[in-house]
């Protein structure tokens, strides 16, 4: 079956280091993205792309690095300059125009 | 920018009645397609339904419909004979027609189903 897989579900970070979340999709979406999920707040984005090797800073990307080497894979990077990095972060696909997104399951990052 | 809000940031219902879950929305297009997604326990992030802006019929699926208000600006939910399966936050989503970057989301409501 289609779908997109997150891992890993659960991911503890230390202070001062980078972490690298993966999300790889076998849905044939051109487009990817990345949200970050708080309390209280809703969905942000964080980082978006539209086809391999491109893609554009969402609302909140300071502190996040991204690739698309692959239209199949789409792996954020959490750098240590992220002052509040603990959250829940879904990755995201999508056919375009109109269509919503597919999401994975996530992965809960904390740090400790 | 285009911004979407929900205002009940909790809501909830008796099994077998019926809710209704706002969301307005803000935008100077007139093409767009709005969403909303359940999220449950597992936050799984799930499709409920979906409207695009240029068709007037409200759409439906089973037992979820919208009352879409284009010149109001309003796309609420409403959950017709609610199972406890149907507990979760719901967020109401946004996406332009003209520039597909991103799904722009409500803050989500809280839905809790009592038996």
């Amino acid at each position: 079956d289609g779908g997109i897989t997150q891992s890993p579900k659960y991911l503890f970070r230390k202070e001062g280091q980078n972490v690298t979340l993966s999300c790889e999709q076998n849905l044939n979406h051109d487009a990817m993205y990345w949200y970050r999920q708080d309390p209280g707040q809703g969905l942000r984005l964080i980082y978006y792309s539209q086809i391999v090797n491109d893609f554009q800073k969402g609302d909140i990307a300071e502190g996040y690095s991204v690739s698309r080497e692959k239209k199949e894979s789409f792996p954020l990077t959490v750098t240590s300059a992220q002052k509040n990095p603990t959250a829940f972060y879904l990755c995201a696909s999508a056919r375009p125009l109109g269509y919503g997104y597919t999401f994975g399951s996530g992965t809960r990052l904390t740090v400790v | 920018a285009q911004t979407v809000t929900q205002s009940q940031p909790e809501m909830s219902v008796q099994e077998a009645e019926t809710v209704t879950l706002s969301c307005t929305y803000d935008t100077s297009e007139s093409d767009y397609y709005l969403f909303w997604y359940k999220q449950p326990p597992s936050r799984q992030m799930i499709l409920v339904i979906r409207q695009e802006a240029y068709k007037q019929q409200n759409a439906t699926e089973n037992r979820f419909s919208v009352n879409f208000q284009k010149a109001a600006k309003s796309f609420s939910l409403k959950i017709s004979d609610s199972q406890l399966g149907d507990a979760a936050m719901y967020f109401c989503a946004y996406r332009s027609s003209y520039n597909t970057d991103k799904l722009i989301f409500g803050t989500g409501t809280r839905l809790q189903v009592f038996p």
